[in-house]
């Protein structure tokens, strides 16, 4: 069965330190994995997908298939990047997303 | 151009009724995704249209559940005899092969049943 799973409902960092949202996930082939954020009031969307390996907004992720683990890192948090965060995975393009239940991430001043 | 718009933004209904909601994808996008997310819980996955293909209608919670999309435009989710549990916010997606196929999310709709 397909799963995501996110552990951390609630991360609360200061500015400046470094952040990891924890992804591990279960797929039994070769999953595409992605991260999706959604900003107070804004819809969701994209933040970045493995098989891009892109660093968007300073936030980097490495798929580790021997660990199933896709966690999202970034080594100085800014305000602006409190939102909600979710990991994804999907079997191969144009396919369902199976979604984590998603972590807030809060930076405080 | 514009993103996925969904119609109505909230809805309130009685236990029983049926409610329709409405999907506007990206001009161009021939799949199409409905997805729901109950209080503190992920999105489940609940249909996907591509094209002309038959959808993939794995998702749907139970047979109260449909959706139709008229040819690669306006999907609209129909929920009949609304139960409390089907209070969620319901979410459409739409992508395309120019796009890489990223998924693009409308707002939402949020369905209150009382």
């Amino acid at each position: 069965a397909q799963r995501v799973t996110q552990p951390e409902k609630l991360l609360s960092v200061f500015k400046g330190a470094p952040v990891e949202l924890k992804c591990n996930y279960s797929y039994s082939g070769s999953p595409e994995l992605f991260w999706y954020v959604q900003y107070s009031r804004q819809r969701l969307q994209l933040l970045l997908r493995h098989i891009s390996r892109e660093s968007i907004k300073g936030f980097t992720a490495d798929l580790n298939k021997g660990e199933t683990s896709f966690h999202l890192k970034k080594p100085f948090a800014q305000e602006e990047d409190s939102a909600m965060y979710y990991c994804a995975l999907s079997g191969h393009s144009f396919q369902k997303l199976v979604f984590g239940t998603g972590t807030r991430l809060l930076v405080s001043p | 151009g514009a993103g996925v718009s969904q119609s109505p933004s909230n809805k309130v209904t009685e236990k029983g009724k049926d409610v329709e909601l409405r999907c506007d994808p990206i001009s161009g996008h021939t799949a199409l995704y409905w997805y729901r997310q109950r209080l503190g819980q992920g999105l489940e996955f609940l249909i996907y249209f591509q094209g002309n293909s038959a959808p993939d209608k794995s998702g749907l919670p139970s047979d109260r559940f449909s959706a139709e999309r008229t040819g690669e435009s306006v999907s609209t989710l129909t929920i009949q005899r609304t139960q409390q549990e089907d209070s969620a916010v319901y979410l459409c997606a739409s992508s395309s092969l120019g796009s890489t196929d990223t998924q693009y999310f409308g707002p939402g709709t949020r369905l209150t049943v009382l």
